[in-house]
């Protein structure tokens, strides 16, 4: 069960667009369709914003997008907005009924 | 509207026992797989452990096997994770959440600290 891999940092200026990458093995991210991204902003709870690989949640901005090859998923934010300044978590199914979080990219918005 | 809202959290000394509670409203509890999910200070998201809807099945993490159980009553719609030999790693806000699509729903938290 080891974590998977996130950038530690990636940034961007308002209306661009940013892609962070969730690295696994054929195990866990490459094995199932069942990576979920999570956004947390300092001392809140995490908030569901894809799931499924690519599917969003009601209330989630469309600018929110989530894909995979092989053993490597990603989620993009277009737009890139103030309050999109957070910390995002990648998590993946890894069979047993086990789970996987990565190690969390902080967004930065300049 | 959903809530979840742990208790239970906070100091005990290393090798200690403390028992976290989750109490669930807003949606049929006894319907739904539930986590525990937890975050040291300054850390990432750590997935702890799930339980199936009946309280039939769960896993662990390796870093918990062993040493905590993950419980729950359907009646009183609450959640529970017993946490036995805690260690100072231990230490961490811990979530639970509801298995709805895939963590849709989670918590406030509630801060664990193992120290002497």
């Amino acid at each position: 069960q080891s974590a998977l891999t996130q950038p530690r940092s990636v940034s961007g200026s308002p209306g661009q667009s940013v892609t962070l990458s969730c690295t696994g093995t054929s195990s866990d991210v490459g094995g199932y369709d069942y990576v979920s991204w999570y956004q947390q902003h300092p001392g809140k709870a995490p908030r569901l914003m894809i799931y499924n690989v690519s599917k969003r949640p009601s209330g989630v901005p469309d600018r929110f997008s989530g894909s995979k090859s092989g053993n490597t998923a990603s989620l993009t934010i277009s737009g890139l907005q103030a309050e999109d300044e957070a910390d995002y978590y990648c998590c993946s199914y890894a069979g047993s009924y086990l789970d996987v979080f990565g190690t969390g990219t902080e967004v930065t918005v300049l | 509207e959903v809530q979840l809202v742990e208790s239970g959290g906070g100091l005990v000394q290393p090798g200690g026992s403390l028992r976290l509670s989750c109490a669930a409203s807003g949606f049929t509890f006894s319907s739904y797989w539930m986590h525990w999910v937890r975050q040291g200070p300054g850390k990432g998201l750590v997935w702890v452990s799930r339980i199936k809807n009946d309280g039939s099945y769960a896993t662990y993490a390796d870093s918990v096997k062993g040493r905590f159980t993950i419980s729950r009553d359907n009646a009183k719609n609450t959640l529970y994770l017993q946490m036995n030999s805690l260690r100072a790693e231990d230490t961490a806000v811990y979530y639970c959440a509801r298995e709805y699509l895939a963590l849709a729903d989670w918590g406030q938290g509630a801060l664990v600290t193992v120290s002497s």
